[in-house]
């Protein structure tokens, strides 16, 4: 398996302009999470998935960010607008049943 | 609540020295936890975990871990630092299995000729 595959590798935008990441979990693991890295705050659970449906959204800081994942290959993660602060680098996991976390290699976000 | 402390934020070693990296953790649940170790510009990769058998959990490139539950403490050791163990360490916690892991801040690992 190709393992947990993230687009793109890096993102350079402006100041409200909207980014879409985009993550594909590795086949047949059942649960996906989006992580957030940064150095002030180290690594942040966004939002977890378990078999497509949102299951806890409580690290999302803020209404400028969403996620879909409209299906079992396919999660996005927005944010609409972004902002200098939303700088970071974003991972995205799966795992099946309680098992490990795969990582993809993450989206590394600039906004200026 | 859960969450894990990670003391010290960079640690050096010697080639072929003994690696300690600290992890303290705090839960109101018998705890599951992890190890994961991140090499430059890549994700998280799982070293070792604890699910409630064995206190002594060995990983993948030599690395183990110890569940002291009376000091709080998951310290991953490795008696051999080799070069290429130099990396990110993260110590995580979490209520079962590997769902919804909350991360330490990290320790990296620098290794010296």
């Amino acid at each position: 398996d190709a393992g947990v595959i993230q687009s793109p590798r890096h993102e350079v935008t402006e100041m409200g302009q909207e980014v879409t990441l985009r993550c594909k979990p590795i086949s047949g693991h059942n649960s996906l999470f989006w992580y957030r890295q940064t150095m002030m705050r180290g690594l942040e659970l966004l939002i977890y998935f378990n078999n497509n449906v949102p299951i806890d959204d409580s690290g999302m800081p803020e209404d400028r960010f969403s996620a879909k994942m409209p299906n079992a290959s396919f999660s996005t993660l927005k944010i609409q607008p972004s902002e200098p602060r939303d700088s970071a680098v974003y991972f995205c996991a799966s795992s099946y049943t309680n098992e490990k976390l795969f990582f993809g290699s993450g989206t590394q976000l600039s906004v200026l | 609540a859960q969450s894990v402390t990670q003391l010290g934020s960079h640690v050096s070693v010697s080639e072929g020295a003994l690696v300690l990296l600290r992890c303290n953790y705090s839960s109101s649940v018998p705890p599951y936890l992890f190890w994961y170790v991140q090499y430059p510009n890549q994700g998280l990769q799982l070293l070792l975990k604890y699910t409630s058998a064995a206190t002594l959990v060995k990983g993948i490139n030599g690395f183990e871990a110890e569940f002291k539950k009376s000091e709080t403490s998951f310290h991953l050791t490795k008696p051999s630092a080799h070069m290429s163990d130099a990396a990110e360490y993260f110590c995580a916690v979490g209520p079962g299995g590997g769902n919804k892991l909350t991360f330490g801040t990290g320790t990296q690992l620098k290794v010296e000729l």
